[in-house]
């Protein structure tokens, strides 16, 4: 039952911008949207996280809508090792709850 | 700093062994989380803690039990292994509860038969 949905896969050329759409329609006033990436087996790693406004770390940028129901995910320049899946959470009660997430495949 | 670390990194238990999922961070964070990874699936949560003494359910708490008596500490008990529970666990850290930067271990990897 998580709050998000995404689409299960992506392909985007290396070099190029990748967008990955995130969809949080019941999402409270309060709740962060965070952005996670698990590569092969790994444990999953940080990328970024927001409220209102959009953000940017040194890895991606965050653009939320303005009504918050959705978000975008966008890694500037994809390369090789940003393959992996992503996933969009919504906290639950404090619960990180990771759904299925989108499987991003950066192409050469 | 080691980081997350998990103990083993591969187990093969039979139908009603336990066994113990050893966890350890040295980045002297407050909230430490088990989460469970199904094939093909998202993580979902075991048990937490908020701090040392201090535990919690998450989403999965049944055949597992976890303790807390250090900071650096939280290992995973499974009582009477299953098949069910044959998964990949990841062992997570941050600094508090509501900080949700989490710091992910590399996994055990568990098979029931």
């Amino acid at each position: 039952d998580a709050k998000t949905t995404q689409p299960p896969s992506m392909d985007c050329a290396e070099g190029r911008a990748a967008n990955l759409p995130c969809n949080h329609s019941t999402i409270s006033g309060n709740e962060y949207v965070y952005w996670y990436r698990q590569i092969h087996s790994q444990g999953p790693q940080y990328i970024i996280h927001g409220l209102k406004n959009n953000e940017t770390n040194e890895m991606a940028s965050l653009i939320i809508t303005e009504d918050r129901k959705s978000s975008t995910l966008i890694l500037p320049h994809a390369t090789l090792r940003d393959t992996a899946v992503y996933y969009c959470i919504v906290l639950y009660n404090n619960d990180m709850r990771f759904g299925a997430g989108t499987r991003l495949t950066v192409k050469p | 700093n080691a980081g997350v670390t998990q103990t083993p990194k591969f187990q093969v238990l039979k139908t009603g062994q336990s066994m113990t999922l050893q966890c350890a961070q040295d980045m002297n964070h407050e909230y430490m989380s088990w989460y469970r990874q199904d094939p093909g699936m998202g993580l979902r949560l075991i048990h937490y803690s908020v701090g040392a003494g201090i535990t919690d359910q998450g989403e999965v708490p049944n055949g597992y039990n976890v303790s807390r008596s250090t900071t650096e500490d939280f290992p995973l008990r499974l009582l009477s292994a299953a098949p069910s529970q044959t998964s990949v666990y990841f062992c997570a850290s941050s600094y508090f509860e509501g900080y949700n930067e989490q710091f992910f271990g590399p996994g055990t990897r568990l098979t029931v038969l």
